[in-house]
């Protein structure tokens, strides 16, 4: 089983739908992460939780709404979203954003599409 | 402004035939670069940390060096279970940089019987 667990692997939606996306992780980490990762591009950076406070929100728009309950848990809630946030949406963990060995370990993504 | 440019963007290799991945990086102070593999539809799988110029690691047939301005992945008689999506990311040391990584657009490798 791996350490970080996303569902669902696979959505469609329309641009007027709502859906959440969820991440867990079992490794005991006290930082969680969310990806953006397009075709050709780099990985983005959208969301940074340490110990469930928001510590980084990388401009992303207000139809991406995070969620982190506990460290172990994170949601991604989405909104009239555009086709052009069409994407693989990834969660990650690490220990600490400030620990020496910020080692970030990913789920295998939410291949999302939006219609 | 943190910059991380890898190369080739695309590596098609024959079984056996050793290469190298190159990553260049500009960053206001290393904390960190990492690789990662990804293989299609999944996430990033970790594969190594680099601290400081003049280090390497090493696992299985591959092994990564880097210097003050690069870092190399170097792919030694690969086979086609080697064939995957290569990413490169750095860390700054700066603290606003904690905890976020820059990664570079990957090298997508495959590695024919």
């Amino acid at each position: 089983e791996t350490g970080v667990t996303q569902t669902p692997r696979h959505l469609v939606m329309g641009m007027t739908n709502k859906k959440s996306l969820k991440c867990e992780q079992h490794l005991g980490h006290n930082a969680m992460y969310w990806y953006k990762q397009s075709a050709k591009k780099p990985l983005e950076l959208m969301f940074v939780y340490n110990f469930k406070e928001q510590t980084e929100n990388n401009s992303v728009p207000s139809r991406f709404s995070p969620e982190c309950p506990n460290s172990s848990h994170l949601f991604l809630h989405l909104h009239t979203l555009q086709p052009e946030d069409s994407a693989l949406y990834l969660c990650a963990s690490s220990l600490s954003p400030d620990s020496t060995k910020n080692i970030q370990y990913f789920g295998a993504g939410t291949r999302l599409s939006v219609l | 402004e943190d910059q991380v440019t890898q190369s080739p963007e695309a590596l098609r290799l024959q079984e056996g035939e050793s290469s190298s991945l190159n990553c260049s990086y500009t960053v206001s102070g290393l904390r960190g670069l990492f690789w990662y593999r990804q293989d299609p539809g999944k996430g990033p799988e970790f594969l190594f940390t680099l601290y400081s110029a003049g280090e390497e690691k090493e696992k299985e047939r591959l092994k990564a060096t880097l210097t003050k301005k690069e870092s190399f992945l170097h792919i030694t008689a690969p086979k086609p279970e080697d064939s995957a999506t290569y990413l490169c990311a750095v860390q700054a040391s700066t603290t606003d940089s904690w905890g976020k990584l820059q990664f570079g657009a990957g090298t997508q490798v495959v590695v024919t019987p």
